[in-house]
């Protein structure tokens, strides 16, 4: 089993709508939780981090934690084209420091 | 500020070569990173520095050699590497090694 799933995608959303992200990770001592946004040839973007069960939100984003179910997942609002871009799910295993990133989901955001 | 510097962008190298990558942040963070990224795969972490010292290791090859001159400051030393070590090197750094790390823009390495 990976240590973080996620689904490569491509996602592809009509824009306006919701575009929906998701994510399971395998170690039960983490504690911390990233969203990160790359576009192709860029370095990723810090979009959203999340510590706490339940939903965090900042302006057309929301990231969801459940650590039970051991899953996180990363919804965008009225989705742009300029949204199109890889997504990282990523989870600091047991707050080592180490990074573990997913596979990624590539969202494509449609005119 | 979230900024994290890197130099070169871009570094063309043969594998008989010494080139050293230099990262540089000024955010007061104790924690740095350096990551690997090939071509359409996630990032992958080969070293950990927290306060200045060398904490993870991912069992990174020698001809990588990392270096962390002051807290604010990440070389990586590159020395007689492979056609396979091409790829995207990122910088990364953290107030500790618990918290949020912000990424460079990375070196883009290519070995010849």
């Amino acid at each position: 089993q990976k240590e973080v799933e996620q689904n490569s995608g491509p996602l592809s959303v009509p824009e306006g709508a919701i575009a929906s992200l998701n994510c399971t990770y395998s170690d039960r001592g983490s504690q911390s939780f990233f969203w990160y946004r790359q576009y192709s040839g860029k370095s990723p973007e810090l979009i959203m981090f999340i510590y706490s069960n339940g939903d965090k939100e900042d302006g057309r984003f929301t990231a969801q934690l459940n650590k039970a179910s051991q899953y996180v997942s990363l919804l965008i609002r009225d989705s742009q084209p300029s949204d199109s871009a890889t997504y990282l799910c990523a989870v600091n295993l047991s707050n080592t420091g180490k990074l573990i990133f997913g596979q990624g989901t590539t969202l494509q955001v449609k005119p | 500020d979230t900024e994290v510097t890197q130099t070169p962008k871009h570094l063309v190298m043969g594998m008989t070569n010494k080139k050293s990558l230099k990262c540089e942040q000024h955010m007061g963070h104790r924690a740095m990173y350096w990551y690997k990224q090939k071509a359409k795969k996630p990032p992958e972490l080969m070293f950990v520095y927290s306060y200045e010292k060398l904490s993870i290791n991912e069992s990174v090859p020698s001809r990588f050699s990392p270096e962390c001159p002051n807290s604010s400051l990440l070389n990586l030393h590159l020395h007689a590497l492979q056609p396979e070590d091409s790829a995207l090197y990122l910088c990364a750094s953290s107030r500790a090694h618990t918290d949020t790390q912000y990424f460079g823009p990375g070196t883009r390495l290519t070995v010849l």
